[in-house]
């Protein structure tokens, strides 16, 4: 069965940094584009970032750009995504997903940035 | 960037109902639009790619067509497990954008 499990997500205060992991299992990792995207309290879907297979080519909304980095570790079946300089606007829960147009996403992992 | 507008935003129907959900971009995307559904509380499901190739598992009462600029969501037969908020998402161009979402409420 093919699965997304992120973790990593907690309170942290304005500023700061935190760091979400996605560990992926059911299909071959290294042959997929990965994302992440982001959902507000009670607000819609936003997409956030996208790595190519490869981990070549990286993109970014504009509202985390500078900010926020995705990398993927190929050997862990692991995608990562490094939110430095959070703001309280970031808060959000955080899904990993397969692929540019998500077709698996994982449970989620809670992020808020609040002093 | 490429804004995607769904309607209605919200939609009220019976169980046993057929419902259209319908997204427009901004600019034409080709046939890059995926569909998306979400019940309260959990992760969104896959629904839809390539504006109307099924995902595996998904029922055959969900379909998807369109291509260009607008697309549409058809749901036939509603029932109970229907009722969620359903997001149009376009992957022609980054950055990729989701649309408001709709949602779908029970009459």
């Amino acid at each position: 069965e093919m699965q997304l499990v992120e973790s990593g997500g907690d309170l942290v205060q304005p500023g700061g940094s935190l760091r979400l992991s996605c560990v992926a299992s059911g299909f071959t990792f290294s042959s997929y584009a990965m994302s992440w995207a982001r959902q507000a309290p009670g607000k819609g879907l936003e997409w956030v970032s996208t790595l190519t297979a490869s981990g070549g080519s990286t993109y970014y909304a504009d509202s985390v750009k500078g900010r926020f980095t995705i990398s993927r570790d190929n050997s862990k079946n692991t995608l990562i995504l490094q939110m430095d300089s959070l703001r309280a606007e970031d808060t959000a829960v955080y899904y990993c997903a397969k692929r540019g147009f998500f077709d698996l996403w994982g449970r989620g992992t809670l992020v808020t940035v609040s002093s | 960037d490429i804004q995607m507008t769904q309607s209605p935003s919200s939609l009220s129907a019976s169980v046993g109902d057929r419902v259209t959900i319908t997204c427009r971009a901004s600019q034409g995307i080709s046939n890059s639009l995926a569909w998306f559904q979400q019940k309260p509380g959990k992760a969104p499901k896959s629904l839809i790619s390539d504006a109307s190739s099924l995902q595996s598992g998904v029922p055959s009462k969900f379909s998807g067509s369109g291509s260009g600029t607008d697309f549409t969501l058809t749901i036939t037969s509603l029932q109970p497990e229907d009722f969620a908020t359903y997001y149009c998402q376009q992957y022609n161009s980054y950055p990729f954008t989701f649309g408001q979402g709709t949602k779908l409420e029970i009459k």
